[in-house]
């Protein structure tokens, strides 16, 4: 059972250039997520998703889109990156509203922009 | 602005002796929150959660307190191991909608 996983792990960017994250889960989850975190900030919600074909902005959506045509899959995208999104990017995927259980959270995707 | 606050980046505790990490919230729609612990290189793991309507939650050697009137949840560690060592974040939502999380505390256990 592999949980969330996120790819890449590691990633260098240039400024200007785009990518995208891809997380995956296999826990049937309906609720998926984007944190970054950054040192002194804790983790931030980027957006999150209630389901396939949905999304929803969170704390700090600027500069970042998202997508789940797939129940099991939630992408983020950086259409042109920033230094200022050098960041730890964390995925995460919940049964249900956040009040009924835990965020089962994937391992983390490095992004460094130069 | 920050809602959920961890003003102690850092803790030192010996083995055997009590750690205790503390979390405080500024808005009073809070009503749900949990504790997570996570080791270097990888994701936050559930640790233990507190519902509003208790006011403590324990489970082994891990123990939630919430003090609605004061804003203010704490986890306590008895007896703390080395293993325990790691960065703690604790995290709150209202109505079910987004966590918000805490700056973490890390903790250092001393064998």
């Amino acid at each position: 059972n592999a949980g969330v996983t996120q790819t890449p792990k590691f990633r260098v960017l240039k400024t200007g250039q785009s990518m995208t994250l891809l997380c995956a889960q296999d826990m049937n989850h309906e609720y998926m997520y984007w944190y970054r975190q950054d040192p002194g900030m804790g983790l931030r919600l980027i957006h999150y998703s209630v389901g396939e074909g949905t999304t929803a902005k969170g704390e700090v959506p600027d500069g970042y889109n998202v997508s789940r045509l797939k129940k099991q899959n939630f992408l983020l995208g950086l259409e042109s990156a920033a230094p200022s999104q050098t960041s730890v990017y964390f995925c995460a995927s919940s049964y249900g509203r956040v009040n009924t259980g835990e965020l089962f959270f994937g391992e983390g995707s490095r992004l460094t922009v130069l | 602005d920050q809602q959920v606050k961890q003003n102690s980046p850092s803790l030192s505790v010996q083995e055997g002796r009590i750690s205790i990490l503390n979390c405080d919230y500024t808005n009073s729609m809070f009503d749900y929150f949990l504790w997570y612990k996570k080791y270097p290189a990888e994701g936050p793991t559930f640790l233990i959660s507190i519902s509003s309507i208790k006011d403590k939650n324990e489970d082994g050697r891990f123990t939630v307190f919430l003090n609605k009137s004061a804003k203010h949840l704490s986890l306590h560690i008895v007896p703390s191991q080395p293993g325990d060592s790691a960065v703690y974040f604790c995290a709150a939502s209202a109505l079910g909608n987004q966590f918000y999380f805490g700056t973490g505390t890390s903790l250092t256990v001393i064998p």
